[in-house]
């Protein structure tokens, strides 16, 4: 699993409030993704980082921020939660020069 | 049109049968993966393949490059087998995303 996990792991929260999920990682990895799923869209990509500091956005990135002050740490931040993030999200890691990712367990937000 | 396509969208099979499950994929990839995800689970990766085929027990993929188009087989499938299968690929640049299709529900009753 490479060492990936993600807090919280459930989280109920109400329009309009900020949300930060975490993702931590023991291995040192390079790059770093967020990932919602969806029932009918599957996994899109929310935003991804490719080390300390930088970042970029995928295809479903409006709505959230994320930042990455550590190589082990990435965050993603709703900074006012609509009932369409309700989702569960998946954080990832590759493994450079292999192609391989691996996932962390999800979070499953719901606003309400 | 999504730049991953599988077939067929919900699969519902009996015990020991045979299973095949198809991606088709319309960019350039550097790489392909199929992932596995069972019900309120997490996402685990089953192949990574960019040419041929590769087996681990009963599972077999294969990738026609030419054709844009890989498959993946379940030999003699059994009800755990029962999960989302997801097909994903690289399409190549330095940032190593995934580009997803959204998934093959399979259902195998004993």
């Amino acid at each position: 699993d490479a060492g990936i996990t993600q807090s919280p792991r459930h989280k109920v929260t109400e329009t309009g409030t900020p949300v930060t999920l975490r993702c931590h990682q023991t291995e040192n990895h390079r790059y770093m993704y967020w990932y919602r799923q969806d029932p009918g869209h599957g996994l899109r990509l929310i935003h991804y980082s490719y080390g300390v500091k930088d970042t970029d956005k995928g295809e479903v990135s409006d709505g959230y921020s994320v930042s990455r002050s550590k190589t082990e740490d990435f965050l993603l931040t709703l900074e006012s939660a609509t009932s369409s993030q309700t989702s569960v999200y998946f954080c990832a890691i590759s493994v450079v020069g292999t192609y391989e990712q691996y996932f962390g367990p999800g979070t499953r937000l719901t606003v309400t | 049109k999504n730049e991953v396509e599988q077939s067929p969208q919900n699969l519902t099979a009996q015990e020991g049968e045979f299973i095949t499950i198809n991606c088709s994929y319309s960019v350039g990839i550097s790489a392909l993966h199929w992932l596995q995800q069972h019900p309120g689970g997490g996402i685990v990766s089953l192949f990574m393949l960019s040419s041929g085929k590769k087996k681990h027990g009963r599972l077999i993929a294969t990738i026609n490059i030419q054709e844009k188009h890989s498959s993946l087989h379940i030999t003699a499938s059994h009800p755990r087998d029962s999960a989302v299968y997801i097909c994903a690929v690289n399409s190549g640049g330095s940032n190593y995303k995934l580009t997803f299709g959204k998934g093959t529900l399979l259902t195998v009753n004993p």
